[in-house]
């Protein structure tokens, strides 16, 4: 079956460091790929997608591009800032009749001053 | 524009009893999904409601249980209540399949003492 896999956290970097947050995913065909970040007491927020392989998503600085040979998408960003502390979910949905969206376990991430 | 709104936002029940969530969707969409999110993991799907029957269901008992109105809205409920069953509660809507992402709501935080 379709799933997910994200690096566990937390994630403690210091502001202005470079983040990366790796996912692979397992899955028949060619998913849609989600990012989402989850800030403390609020539900999900899209952050970026990529529906083919070598899509990239962008967007607020954060990237990642839809590797179908290494079945992974992993999230980067090039400075963080302490704004960006949050947990960071990776998510597929499948090509098949599924309509559901399957998540990884979560990766939280902690920026310092 | 409102975007999904859930009611209520905490609910505090004891075993046994019996719950029902509240969810609305972003204007326009007609699509709705509710996932349970425990502590510390990803969302789990529930099941998604199109043209007010349930679309596909995720591996959750009968104890659960939703309904959507002809306003799109929509209900999830679970009775028999169970410790097992504290979690957050996302409601999640779309207009049609999703691959451009669901837009969640902030959740309804379920405790079962």
């Amino acid at each position: 079956g379709n799933s997910v896999t994200q690096m566990e956290g937390p994630v403690t970097l210091s502001e202005e460091a470079f983040l990366t947050i790796n996912c692979t995913y397992t899955a028949t065909g060619y998913p849609s790929l989600f990012w989402y970040v989850q800030y403390p007491g609020e539900g999900l927020q899209l952050l970026l997608k990529a529906t083919k392989a070598d899509d990239k998503g962008s967007n607020k600085g954060f990237e990642a591009t839809y590797r179908k040979e290494t079945t992974s998408f992993h999230l980067e960003k090039g400075s963080v800032q302490v704004s960006d502390s949050a947990v960071y979910f990776c998510a597929l949905l499948g090509m098949d009749s599924s309509y559901k969206l399957i998540f990884g376990s979560g990766t939280r991430l902690l920026v310092r001053p | 524009d409102a975007g999904v709104t859930q009611s209520p936002t905490h609910l505090i029940k004891t075993r046994g009893q019996q719950v029902t969530l509240r969810c609305s969707p972003k204007s326009g969409h007609d699509t709705v999904s509710w996932y349970q999110q425990a502590l510390g993991q990803g969302p789990q799907f529930i099941f998604q409601y199109y043209e007010e029957e349930e679309r596909q269901r995720g591996n959750f008992p009968d104890r659960f249980s939703g309904h959507q109105f002809p306003n799109y809205s929509s209900e999830l409920n679970v009775n028999a209540l169970l410790l097992g069953d504290s979690a957050l509660y996302l409601c999640a809507s779309s207009l049609g399949r999703v691959d451009y992402g669901y837009t969640f709501g902030s959740g309804t935080r379920l405790t079962v003492v």
